[in-house]
């Protein structure tokens, strides 16, 4: 059972360069979420969706795009990669049925805009 | 959303108990608190949920006074490999939004 598994796990982007990281999770999940996080920062919540066809905004969305077109993944788009985007990004789902509050992560990506 | 706050950091010394607290003056009735786990390199995991009064697994014990305006994480015994870093959160139950604030860096020491 592989949980949550994040594509790719390192990247380097020019600015400008667009590109999708994607996640997907094989819990059966309705609830799926896009975290960066930063040095000294936490995780900061940048999209999220409570099923499949449904996304919203979280704290942080600008710059970003994401899509859930099947239940079991959510992808997160940088449409023009800028410095500031250069962060750790998180995946993670979780469950309704039993109160969403425990979520599980994917492993991380970590993305350097140069 | 209700807010938490924590200390930012903590040193403890190995096979020490660590309790690491948590304020969440605002919290609502349906509100829970939750606690997270984060190594370095890795995502959050999931440790531990309470409603009120105490909850014990196999990872830690979390004590809520009957107010419910702060929670208390107690890890006994720390090991090196419990240096990491804990997040508190106050989430709603069936709530589709897990706010993560900048957590508490706990260091073990030899």
């Amino acid at each position: 059972n592989a949980g949550v598994t994040q594509t790719p796990k390192f990247r380097v982007l020019k600015t400008g360069q667009s590109m999708t990281l994607l996640c997907a999770q094989d819990m059966n999940h309705e609830y799926m979420y896009w975290y960066r996080q930063d040095p000294g920062m936490g995780l900061r919540l940048i999209h999220y969706s409570v099923g499949e066809g449904t996304t919203a905004k979280g704290e942080v969305p600008d710059g970003y795009n994401v899509s859930r077109l099947k239940k079991q993944n959510f992808l997160l788009g940088l449409e023009s990669a800028a410095p500031s985007q250069t962060s750790v990004y998180f995946c993670a789902s979780s469950d309704p049925g039993t109160g969403g509050t425990e979520a599980f992560f994917g492993q991380g990506t970590r993305l350097t805009v140069v | 959303l209700a807010k938490t706050t924590q200390p930012i950091s903590m040193d403890s010394y190995e096979g020490q108990e660590v309790n690491i607290t948590c304020s969440h003056n605002n919290i609502a009735t349906n509100d829970y608190i939750t606690w997270y786990q984060q190594f370095p390199s890795q995502g959050p995991r999931f440790i531990i949920q309470g409603y009120k009064t105490k909850v014990t697994n196999e990872v830690a014990s979390l004590f809520i006074p009957a107010d419910r305006k702060s929670s208390t994480l107690s890890l006994p015994r720390v090991s090196l490999s419990d240096t990491a870093v804990y997040y508190c959160l106050v989430v709603s139950y069936g709530n589709n939004r897990l706010a993560f604030g900048k957590g508490n860096q706990v260091v073990v020491i030899p």
